[in-house]
């Protein structure tokens, strides 16, 4: 069974203190990886695709990174307007709708 | 680029009465759009695919005659919630997707409160 495992569910981080969250899958045949940002009382926004094993991708603070077991968020220097829930999702080749199996989230919290 | 809407952004309503809930591409178009349900601190779930044209696919366990889905044009998608109870009550979110790579960008949501 296709399966998307996020941790830590929840981390809390000093401005500018860096780290990774964590996004593990197991699949039949990976499509595509994918990370959304969710602010509370919002739909999520793209961020990024992970298409191959050790493919990168950097947007300002966050760089995601992915190999063939699980992709890694990292956020360098967080500020507080960092804080969000991510939400990692896949796609397999099995889906031919752009279906997405989503993990759980984590929930960032950044403290000034 | 790749705005999608949503409109109602938040609803209330009595027990018993239909809901209907849009949601629309802005600048591009979607043949293929998804509804999500999400209850608080949880993820995403996958109600139905909702394709341009046919008739929707239902995720299992998703009432399929409580949860009206057209999508009438390349841009929009509707969701009705039918005679809608307390239990019905949650944060409703629409995608589109965009293909080529196959992207869903999501609306802003709907809060649905039924009283």
């Amino acid at each position: 069974e296709d399966q998307v495992t996020q941790s830590p569910e929840a981390l809390r981080l000093q401005e500018g203190e860096s780290s990774s969250l964590n996004c593990s899958y197991t699949v039949s045949g990976l499509r595509g990886l994918f990370w959304y940002r969710q602010d509370p009382g919002k739909g999520p926004e793209f961020l990024f695709t992970l298409y191959s094993a050790g493919e990168e991708k950097e947007k300002e603070r966050l760089k995601a990174t992915l190999t063939k077991k699980e992709s890694f968020l990292h956020i360098t220097a967080p500020k507080p307007e960092d804080s969000a829930t991510y939400l990692c999702a896949v796609q397999t080749h099995s889906s031919n709708t752009g279906k997405l199996i989503f993990g759980q989230g984590t929930t960032l919290q950044v403290k000034p | 680029g790749a705005v999608v809407s949503q409109h109602p952004s938040w609803v209330i309503c009595k027990s018993g009465t239909s809901v209907k809930i849009e949601c629309r591409s802005l600048d591009f178009q979607a043949t293929t759009m998804f509804w999500y349900r999400q209850f608080p601190k949880q993820s995403l779930m996958l109600m139905a695919t909702s394709n341009e044209g046919s008739k929707a696919t239902y995720e299992q366990g998703v009432e399929k005659d409580k949860f009206l889905i057209n999508h009438a044009s390349l841009t929009l998608s509707t969701l009705t919630v039918t005679s809608a109870h307390p239990e019905d009550s949650s944060f409703y979110i629409c995608s589109a997707l965009q293909g080529v790579p196959d992207t869903q960008y999501f609306g802003p949501g709907t809060r649905l409160t039924v009283l």
